[in-house]
């Protein structure tokens, strides 16, 4: 009940293309859900996060869709672009306790 | 700069050689963990701490310790290291009440 399956393992997109990356999770206790993006040779860095009181949030071309009743959220890329190459992590966890990952998700974007 | 240090960044020992990979931040953060990265696996947490002399076993414990008698340092020792131990560690921290975890820069450990 404490897992976050992340899919999928890897994905492949063309420059200008959309990425989307799926997570689902099963504890309903979970508040918080954040990605973290990791570059090679770098440690994981906080991409964007959201609260399952909202069902969309934005941040320039990064988008995490949350469907609360189905525990699922995943991120949307929007005009992928070949320096978003990275893996994806997305994450779980309840307000002050321990963040769960998913299994990560390495994506290329071909020029 | 706000970071995380954490130190050796690339390790090759033989089985059974004591190491420590210590970890440093400078963010002044209560909570400090060690995570494993292992393909398909994603991030595991092999120990945390939520403050000075307070540890506790994370997912993955076994075959590590932790000390936290300062609390900006969060060493990560392996007694008797073995190949499956063999990872990319990842030592992070973060405010006792936040939510978001900062991340060193990670410390390739080969074991043969």
């Amino acid at each position: 009940q404490q897992q976050v399956k992340q899919s999928p393992q890897s994905l492949i997109v063309q420059k200008g293309g959309i990425s989307i990356i799926n997570c689902a999770y099963e504890n309903t206790a979970f508040d918080y859900f954040p990605w973290y993006q990791q570059f090679p040779g770098k440690g994981p860095a906080l991409l964007i996060a959201i609260r399952p009181d909202v069902s969309e949030k934005k941040e320039g071309r990064f988008t995490i869709s949350f469907n609360k009743s189905a525990k699922q959220f995943s991120l949307h890329i929007m005009d992928s672009q070949p320096g978003d190459s990275a893996t994806y992590f997305c994450a779980a966890s309840m307000r002050g306790g321990k963040l769960i990952f998913g299994q990560g998700t390495t994506l290329q974007v071909k020029p | 700069e706000a970071q995380v240090t954490q130190n050796p960044r690339y390790l090759i020992t033989v089985t059974g050689k004591k190491l420590t990979v210590t970890c440093s931040q400078n963010m002044n953060h209560e909570y400090m963990s060690w995570y494993r990265q292992d393909p398909g696996l994603g991030l595991r947490q092999i120990y945390y701490s939520m403050n000075v002399e307070v540890t506790d076993k994370g997912d993955v414990p076994e075959g590590y310790k932790v000390s936290r008698k300062e609390k900006r340092n969060f060493p990560l020792i392996l007694e008797s290291p073995s190949p499956n131990q063999t990872s990319l560690y990842f030592c992070a921290s973060r405010q006792h009440s936040g939510n978001t975890i900062y991340f060193g820069e990670g410390s390739w450990l080969t074991v043969v």
